[in-house]
């Protein structure tokens, strides 16, 4: 059972937009900033968002990040099939000793 | 370009103690502005954090895995290292070596990730 909740899946047609979610608690996400993880099949994962709405230099800006409270938002437009991966969300914990934790993924698939 | 590279046994017998090494090339590691973690994924599940060390010495770790957990760093060979003690099938997974930096609050570059099998 992963601390962040995200959607098991998701999906959508080229061209279309998709967002998903994740949601989280006061001793992460509502104290700290949001990652996302692009996961393509057979590879390492990838930044794709960091502080809860930043791109690292090459990621479109069709990707984007949002973050309200205890729950975080990644929002693709302009679905792509090389889009098709799984995505993770992440954020520091403040209990215990402070450990990071990820969202237990999103596959997205492109119809 | 930063480039990270796991190295280490790829099948380890239960209860014995699992050892990987990350070597940095591209890049130094002794940069204050950088953590060096170790992130696994056991087979078809997702991620999760063990943990991270600075150049100093400082390190952080997944309460989760209590105290089996040792990080190393070794600056004059570019390098860090993990140790995990105890091992069971449980921590059969892809292990990845990753740079977190601080100011991005992230980790940035991983490695391309080493599965280690615990079995007898």
């Amino acid at each position: 059972q992963s601390v962040l909740t995200q959607p098991p899946s998701a999906s959508g047609t080229p061209g279309q937009s998709v967002s998903i979610s994740c949601s989280g608690s006061s001793s992460n996400i509502g104290l700290y900033t949001v990652n996302w993880y692009q996961q393509l099949p057979g590879t390492a994962p990838k930044l794709l968002i960091y502080s809860n709405d930043q791109r690292p230099w090459g990621v479109p800006d069709r990707f984007s990040g949002s973050k309200s409270g205890t729950s975080a938002s990644l929002a693709i437009s302009g679905l792509q099939s090389e889009d098709e991966a799984d995505y993770y969300c992440a954020a520091w914990d403040d209990s215990l000793t402070g450990h990071w934790v990820f969202g237990g993924g999103t596959k997205l698939t492109v119809l | 370009q930063l480039q990270l590279q796991e190295s280490g046994p790829g099948l380890v017998k239960p209860s014995e103690t699992l050892s990987l090494t990350c070597t940095v090339s591209g890049g130094i590691i002794t940069a204050s502005t950088y953590y060096w973690g170790w992130i696994r994924q056991p087979p078809g599940k997702g991620l999760e954090w063990i943990g991270s060390i600075s150049y100093s010495g400082s390190t952080h770790h997944n309460p989760s895995l209590n105290s089996r957990v040792t990080l190393s760093v070794d600056t004059s060979k570019n390098q860090f290292s993990l140790k995990l003690t105890s091992t069971t099938a449980a921590d059969t997974a892809v292990y990845y070596c990753a740079r977190h930096y601080t100011a991005y609050e992230a980790f940035d570059y991983w490695g391309q990730g080493t599965l280690v099998t615990v079995s007898s």
